[in-house]
């Protein structure tokens, strides 16, 4: 069955640099989301994208915060300067189609830890 | 407001058997779908179950379905024959009116019992 990709599994980061995340969604799928979980917490959405541009973002997903998709086949989060209060697990997810019952395929996720 | 609660932060239950998982939502829209997805410890998340508002019938899935109570706004995930395999957290969500993004709620952790 074809799965969301994303690497890597575990980033280790200090605080300020720059961090890209990579996700390669399943292949025939047209709208595209970032969520992250602090550990513990709930899984918050952050940002979706669709035919090239963001769609919807959340207050979350500041100017620090980018995303792209560089080819046909990946599509990334880019944190430009890393804070202590960005460490948490990273999704990104697929769906295939704009319907109510197409529901969202994940990723197993990055786990950032900033330090 | 929450758009979504669940009010139990942890449930046991005895293996084999069933367990409800409560969930709550908030919205005035007449569209919408309810999800339920999985998170073992190993972290990632999986899509169990779907309930579109206008379903008529619960949705059912294996060992799950969900008991969907609209005039309550409430979309309970009931697990049967509980497994081992089942310890994990769960998380309830929704999508409204259109495409927006799914809003998920805290979690329940459900701790099965040999």
């Amino acid at each position: 069955e074809p799965e969301v990709t994303q690497t890597p599994s575990h980033q280790v980061t200090q605080m300020g640099q720059e961090v890209i995340l990579r996700c390669v969604p399943i292949s025939n799928h047209l709208y595209f989301y970032w969520y992250r979980q602090i550990l513990g917490q709930k899984v918050e959405f952050l940002v979706s994208f669709y035919n090239n541009e963001i769609s919807e973002k959340s207050e979350i997903f500041d100017d620090q915060f980018s995303v792209e998709r560089p080819d046909g086949s990946n599509f990334t989060l880019k944190i430009r300067s890393t804070k202590l209060e960005d460490s948490a697990m990273y999704f990104c997810a697929s769906k295939e189609a704009a319907l109510y019952n197409s529901p969202l395929h994940f990723g197993n996720g990055t786990r950032l830890t900033v330090t | 407001a929450q758009k979504i609660t669940q009010t139990q932060p942890g449930m046991f239950v005895q293996e084999k058997e069933a367990v409800t998982l409560d969930c709550t939502y908030d919205t005035s829209d007449q569209s919408y779908g309810l999800f339920w997805y999985k998170q073992p410890s190993s972290g990632e998340m999986i899509f169990l179950i779907y309930q579109g508002s206008y379903d008529e019938q619960n949705a059912t899935e294996g060992r799950y379905s969900l008991n969907f109570q609209k005039a309550r706004k409430s979309a309970n995930l009931v697990i049967s024959a509980s497994q081992l395999g089942d310890s994990a957290m769960y998380f309830c969500a929704m999508r409204e009116q259109g495409n927006t993004p799914l809003v998920f709620g805290k979690g329940t952790r459900l701790s099965v019992i040999a």
